[in-house]
């Protein structure tokens, strides 16, 4: 089976710039994830869509960063205006059921802000 | 909240010892511990998967323990080798996934 799906692989941008990342998870998987991994840390989850439905979405900076999942498939995560410290892995994930069933990793955006 | 805590940061060992990954979390209310292999610039890959109700957990040359009372849970790698070397993560399930800062491994040839 295809696994998740994320691109750019890699965005270089100006501090105050936008950006998007687009991911599909896998095909059925009623759950994604996005993820904020900064270098030599532990990913920190973003927000959590069951479906089409956000399950959480307590640690997003709501004043800069936003995620939609419109249908129930793939996600945008866009980030307006970025900061220096948005430099960071921006991982999606899947799951079937959620939060009791194995989570499939993307490979992951590597953005950088300058 | 849940803290995750991976020690050690790094670990540098000959091919072919046996070694041990520690993850700690403080919460034992989890509902299952997932553990990850992530190399240099990709994602991560799961490796293993304990529910809650499950002592352990093995596949292949791994086997993951979870000792929930105690709120620790290992990883056990036999034989290792060169093409283990990458970052190993944990992460517990409790309402959200709560992931450690991993531990980097490194096996010399």
């Amino acid at each position: 089976e295809a696994g998740v799906a994320q691109s750019p692989r890699y965005k270089i941008i100006e501090k105050r710039q936008s950006v998007a990342f687009w991911c599909n998870p896998i095909s059925g998987h009623a759950t994604l994830y996005w993820y904020q991994q900064i270098l030599g840390q532990g990913p920190k989850l973003l927000i959590q869509f069951q479906n089409n439905g956000v399950v959480d979405d307590s640690q997003l900076p709501k004043d800069r960063f936003s995620a939609e999942r419109l249908k129930g498939v793939d996600s945008t995560l866009k980030i307006q205006p970025a900061k220096l410290e948005d430099s960071a892995v921006y991982l999606c994930a899947s799951s079937s059921h959620g939060q009791g069933n194995e989570q499939y990793f993307g490979p992951g955006t590597r953005l950088t802000v300058t | 909240k849940q803290e995750v805590t991976q020690i050690p940061a790094a670990l540098s060992v000959p091919e072919g010892e046996n070694l041990v990954l520690n993850c700690s979390f403080t919460d034992s209310a989890i509902y299952n511990l997932q553990w990850f292999r992530q190399d240099p610039g990709k994602g991560l890959t799961s490796l293993l998967l304990i529910q809650s109700s499950q002592r352990e957990q093995t596949s292949g040359r791994l086997n993951a323990s979870l000792d929930k009372s105690s709120g620790r849970s290992t990883l056990y790698i036999a034989a290792s080798q060169p093409g283990d070397s990458a970052t190993y993560l944990c992460a517990v399930v409790a309402g959200q996934f709560y992931f450690g800062t991993g531990t980097s491994l490194t096996v010399i040839p």
